[in-house]
């Protein structure tokens, strides 16, 4: 375990569907992240929060909202989605700072998502 | 826009040997990150090694090393006395000096296979 929990590990959903995955760390890192990792595709970083501040939002479809309602947790809520939105959805988290650990990401397990 | 770039979609290497895997990136900046990720097949992402732009000496950790020549603008990962645990997916990431809480650009990877 890297402390980036993401819940749940796999989640399959109907287009029509409303769900949420959850992401949460206690390590202290302002930055939250959001990454889609498709096969055969390279990582997509979707959204960046900052001291729960959006900081980036990658030319996203609204039917993907990000919610970060304090440093610790991110959510990505999901509605309407496509077949081709299945893929795994990676939170990462990185601290502030200039020192060794500083801009280093830290990654969840992931979540799996299937539509249907 | 930076890009990072891994052509070795594959590599093999035999175990105890040593393999190197290449990646370039393009910036117009002087002052960044560069990182190595590893993604085994569990799919936990974990830094491999980290690498400041304004440091002339290469990074090392363990069995992991980095040649890092900014001019060419390239970062190879060389490994060595290679075990099965090697086995992954590594990706080449790139972040500004500049971006406090920015985004990391990755490569698209490269599966290494690790045999015995």
């Amino acid at each position: 375990e890297t402390g980036v929990t993401q819940t749940p590990r796999h989640l399959v959903m109907g287009m029509t569907n409303k769900k949420s995955l959850k992401c949460e760390q206690h390590l202290g890192h302002n930055a939250m992240y959001w990454y889609k990792q498709s096969a055969k595709k390279p990582l997509e970083l979707m959204f960046v929060y900052n001291f729960k501040e959006q900081t980036e939002n990658n030319s996203v479809p609204s039917r993907f909202s990000p919610e970060c309602p304090n440093s610790s947790h991110l959510f990505l809520h999901l509605h309407t989605l496509q077949p081709e939105d299945s893929a795994l959805y990676l939170c990462a988290s990185s601290p502030p700072g200039h020192d060794s650990g500083a801009n280093v990401l830290t990654f969840g397990a992931g979540s799996r998502l299937t539509v249907l | 826009a930076q890009t990072v770039t891994q052509s070795q979609p594959e590599m093999s290497v035999q175990e105890a040997e040593t393999v190197t895997l290449s990646c370039t990136y393009d910036t117009s900046e002087s002052d960044y990150y560069l990182f190595w990720y590893k993604q085994p097949p569990s799919r936990q992402m974990i830094l491999v090694i980290r690498q400041e732009a304004y440091k002339q000496q290469n990074a090392t950790e363990n069995r992991f090393s980095v040649n890092f020549q900014k001019a060419a603008k390239s970062f190879s990962l060389k490994i060595s006395d290679s075990q099965l645990g090697d086995a992954a997916m590594y990706f080449c990431a790139y972040r500004s000096a500049e971006d406090n809480a920015g985004k990391s650009t990755f490569g698209d990877g490269t599966t290494l296979t690790v045999k015995p």
